[in-house]
């Protein structure tokens, strides 16, 4: 049974640059989260997409949206790139939408922006 | 919005020992506190989660309490082992999962 996944593993982009994550949830699962998670720090809710639909969202800008496709997979796109974006970008991917729904995380994205 | 402290940011301890991670909560309405580990360059594990209704949970040598009139819950590892040297984060839900900041557990041999 094959867990979440998400590619690519590591990506380096630029100030000013554009960047997009992507994330096949565990099997059996119609709910994808995205979280990011600072060096030492725990993860932060982006956003939660439930039936292609955004369905729930953190405190991050527009700069961050996302996409989910039929097959429940989803993209995470990140615009105008900033220093500070510099994180791990986490996927989880649960039974159900709604916080309460236990979660299961992929290895992540680690994304560097010079 | 949720807030979420842990306490401590770091723990050593020798293996056999017990380990304890506190963790308290500000939203009232927080109904669900899981537990996650997370290894180096590793997305987080789940490894124990407990709801409201619940005040204590074991699962092996892990065992998570849950007092929600002190707005707190806690982790406890017994029997601790190498293998356990992680960071542990604590979680708990409101309008969405709020973490913790962590507690990077060592087990020395």
């Amino acid at each position: 049974d094959a867990g979440v996944t998400q590619s690519p593993t590591h990506l380096i982009k630029t100030r000013g640059q554009q960047v997009t994550l992507r994330c096949s949830p565990k099997s059996g699962h119609d709910t994808v989260s995205w979280y990011q998670q600072a060096l030492g720090q725990g993860p932060q809710f982006i956003f939660q997409y439930y039936e292609e639909e955004e369905r729930q969202r953190g405190n991050f800008p527009d700069r961050f949206s996302g996409h989910q496709f039929p097959n429940y997979s989803s993209e995470l796109n990140v615009n105008a790139l900033l220093l500070g974006d510099s994180a791990l970008y986490l996927c989880a991917s649960s039974l159900a939408p709604g916080p309460e729904e236990t979660q299961y995380f992929g290895p992540g994205t680690r994304l560097l922006v010079l | 919005g949720e807030n979420v402290e842990q306490h401590p940011s770091t723990l050593s301890v020798q293996e056999g020992d017990s380990a304890v991670i506190k963790c308290t909560y500000s939203d009232s309405a927080s109904n669900y506190f899981p537990w996650y580990k997370q290894e180096l360059g590793k997305g987080p594990q789940l490894i124990i989660d407990i709801r409201s209704n619940v005040g204590e949970k074991k699962d092996q040598r892990i065992a998570v309490t849950l007092n929600k009139t002190a707005k707190h819950f806690s982790l406890h590892i017994t029997e601790t082992q190498p293998e356990d040297s992680a960071v542990y984060f604590c979680a708990a839900t409101g309008n969405d999962m709020r973490f913790g900041a962590g507690t990077r557990l060592t087990v020395k041999p």
